[in-house]
């Protein structure tokens, strides 16, 4: 079956890079979607690229997807207090997502 | 464009009771998702509804139920309440197209005690 993991925990201090990242196993998926999830909220669509894409840049987040080791990964630049969540990564199935155990980014200030 | 919209935002149940969930997609959209999610296992899919009809459960016991009317709302119950059901569950709202990325709501956080 699918398998996506993730690093349960990341801590960086305010206007550093954070760089979250996911390992998957199927790698039949036609997108791959980063989400975030504050506190007490739903999940947010941060990005996501097609998988025939090597990275794709928006605005401060950069998405990196290397398919030949089904790693990918998000770069946030200058890591602001606003930005800690949980982010999730997601595989596209054929019905339904698959997500990974989720990051909690930590933003000391 | 409202985004997607699940009410109640918060339950208490008490243990055997049934509860029924709400969520309304974004305009135009036909394809209503829902998905539990728990500390323990993570975010899981429960069914996808498109059209009124399910096209897709995961793997949930007869329980979880659902449906969805013509404007594409769609409704979730879970009978017998267990302990265990206690989550927050979540609707996702997908339009069509190359790109179908699903849009969240606010989840409805379920307490069973």
């Amino acid at each position: 079956g699918e398998d996506v993991e993730q690093s349960l925990f990341l801590s960086v201090r305010e206007g550093d890079s954070s760089v979250i990242n996911c390992t998957y196993t199927d790698s039949s998926s036609t997108y791959l979607y980063w989400y975030k999830q504050e506190p007490g909220a739903g999940l947010q669509l941060l990005t996501y690229i097609f998988s025939n894409m090597d990275m794709k840049q928006d605005q401060r987040l950069t998405v990196l997807l290397n398919k030949k080791d089904k790693h990918l990964s998000l770069r946030i630049a200058d890591t602001q207090t606003g930005d800690s969540a949980i982010y999730f990564c997601a595989l596209s199935g054929t019905y339904k997502y698959i997500f990974g155990t989720g990051t909690r980014l930590k933003v000391l200030a | 464009k409202a985004g997607v919209t699940q009410t109640p935002r918060y339950l208490i149940k008490t243990r055997g009771q049934q509860v029924t969930l709400s969520c309304s997609p974004i305009s135009g959209h036909r394809s209503v998702s829902w998905y539990q999610q728990t500390p323990g296992q993570g975010l899981q899919f429960l069914f996808e509804y498109f059209s009124e009809t399910q096209r897709n459960k995961g793997n949930f016991p007869g329980r979880f139920s659902g449906r969805q009317f013509s404007n594409s709302r769609s409704e979730m119950n879970v009978s017998t309440l267990e302990l265990g059901d206690s989550a927050l569950y979540l609707c996702a709202s997908k339009g069509t197209g190359v790109n179908t990325e699903a849009f969240f709501g606010q989840g409805t956080r379920l307490t069973v005690v």
